[in-house]
């Protein structure tokens, strides 16, 4: 599986979009990207993949570019309880056995 | 409600004990995994399952067993052959393909 690079941490405004980062230079053709975050003292939440194209749903949004090097995680409006560790995951489809390699990840704080 | 119910939550276990941690799931997924994370860590696979009866070694199965009789559960025994126990324990399921891989809670384990 590709690796990926993301920020250490970055900062947000309560109320305003959260746009967080992902590397993924290595990433082949059928490898897609995850996100997850991780709040404390829990097990880790999905919020969004996508292969190629640009996908929504009602937690967030995925914007890949069209070399597939990057994404960019968005949270439309972040609140408080979007702070959380959130990692960027490629990975192959297809198989059960491909485990999710999490990374150091990103530690979001949204800030009032 | 769908979802992956862990138990307990958390768990004690005397030096030289057998503990088990139960993690079931009502999403009607065929594949199961059981995950550790230490503090501060990404998480790393123990064991999979891709079907009834079948179970394959993560990266870090030494001192771990599991079974899976049914598909709804992937019951987890950490055995006294596991020197350093104490860790937080997640279970995760999926189904094919691209589909991901969803958490429970988690199960917080210590020595006594």
């Amino acid at each position: 599986d590709a690796k990926t690079t993301q920020p250490p941490s970055m900062d947000c405004a309560e109320g305003r979009a959260a746009n967080l980062p992902c590397n993924h230079s290595t990433i082949s053709g059928n490898e897609y990207v995850y996100w997850y975050r991780q709040i404390h003292s829990q097990g880790p939440q999905y919020i969004i993949h996508g292969l190629k194209n640009n996908e929504t749903n009602e937690m967030a949004s995925l914007i890949i570019t069209e070399d597939r090097k990057s994404s960019t995680l968005i949270l439309p409006h972040a609140t408080l309880r979007d702070t959380a560790v959130y990692y960027c995951i490629v990975r192959a489809s297809l198989r059960y056995g491909n485990k999710l390699v999490f990374g150091a990840g990103t530690i979001l704080r949204v800030k009032s | 409600d769908g979802g992956i119910t862990q138990s307990p939550k958390y768990l004690f276990r005397k030096e030289g004990q057998n503990v088990t941690l139960s993690c079931e799931q009502n999403l009607n997924h065929d594949a199961m995994y059981w995950y550790r994370q230490d503090p501060g860590q990404g998480l790393r696979l123990i064991y999979y399952s891709q079907i009834v009866n079948d179970f394959q070694k993560g990266d870090i199965a030494e001192g771990y067993s599991v079974s899976r009789e049914k598909k709804e559960s992937f019951p987890l025994t950490v055995t006294s052959a596991q020197k350093n126990p104490t860790a937080f324990y997640l279970c995760a399921s999926s189904m094919t393909g691209s589909q991901p891989q969803h958490f429970g809670d988690g199960t917080r384990l210590s020595i006594l």
